[in-house]
């Protein structure tokens, strides 16, 4: 499965929704599907997994949606922390884990 | 609230061994119910699963890399490491160490990385 995350750059403001997709080529069973948030110097940090669960202290501005081939993750009321870049990325069997190629927030 | 962190050389030549290690802490592997795994980020491009360990030392790996990867992991010193051979240019990348949670959804796991180290860029070259 290839998931392909768009846009590659999306520009906003602090306060703005960020809406950020990711697309797989086939359809992925039961939506296992997380999101990890990526800035330089840190750990990178789980938000969502199965789609729309949110990771245990991840605020309530960060959701999951989607199911089949069409995932999407909505970051509201942006704040200066919020600008990374963002992995989708779908549990498999073989191989086990695939990732999209992220979305730079800036 | 348990945190991972990589070590190991920043660069290696090719042809030889890569080694890293990563120490567990605010938390124990022993514990169980998760896997302990690698994964790598090539310079511009994306993320690639290497393989996990459990607790017990029994291992999963990615069929790329199987023939020259080994993972071990050390309970009494919490911590896990990976061995890659014969390493190339194409080796290059940052590693990460991550933990695998798991999410019993109705009867069906998935799993997905909960904790995260920092990564360690490693570089083959002579």
């Amino acid at each position: 499965i290839v998931l392909t995350q768009s846009p590659g750059t999306l520009s906003l403001s602090p306060g703005d929704t960020a809406t950020l997709s990711c697309r797989a080529s086939q359809s992925i069973g039961s939506n296992y599907v997380a999101w990890y948030q990526y800035r330089p110097g840190q750990a990178p940090r789980l938000l969502i997994h199965g789609a729309s669960r949110r990771a245990t202290d991840i605020p309530d501005r960060f959701s999951g949606s989607g199911s089949g081939t069409d995932f999407t993750l909505t970051i509201s009321r942006l704040e200066p922390e919020d600008f990374a870049v963002y992995y989708c990325q779908q549990y498999g069997t073989s191989p086990r884990y695939t990732f999209g190629q992220g979305t730079r927030l800036e | 609230q348990v945190q991972l962190q990589e070590s190991g050389p920043g660069l290696v030549k090719p042809s030889e061994t890569l080694s890293l290690t990563c120490t567990v802490s605010g938390g124990s592997i022993s514990s169980g119910g998760y896997f302990w795994s690698w994964i790598r980020q090539h310079p511009g491009k994306g993320l690639e699963w290497i393989g996990y360990i459990y607790q017990s030392g029994s291992t999963f790996y990615n069929p790329s890399l199987k023939s020259r990867l080994t993972m071990s992991v050390d309970t009494s010193q919490n911590h896990f490491s990976l061995r890659l051979t014969s390493v190339t240019a194409a080796d290059t990348a940052v590693y990460y160490c991550v933990r695998e949670a798991n999410y019993n959804n109705y009867g069906s796991y998935y799993y997905y990385m909960d904790v995260w180290g920092k990564g360690t860029t490693v570089t083959v070259s002579s």
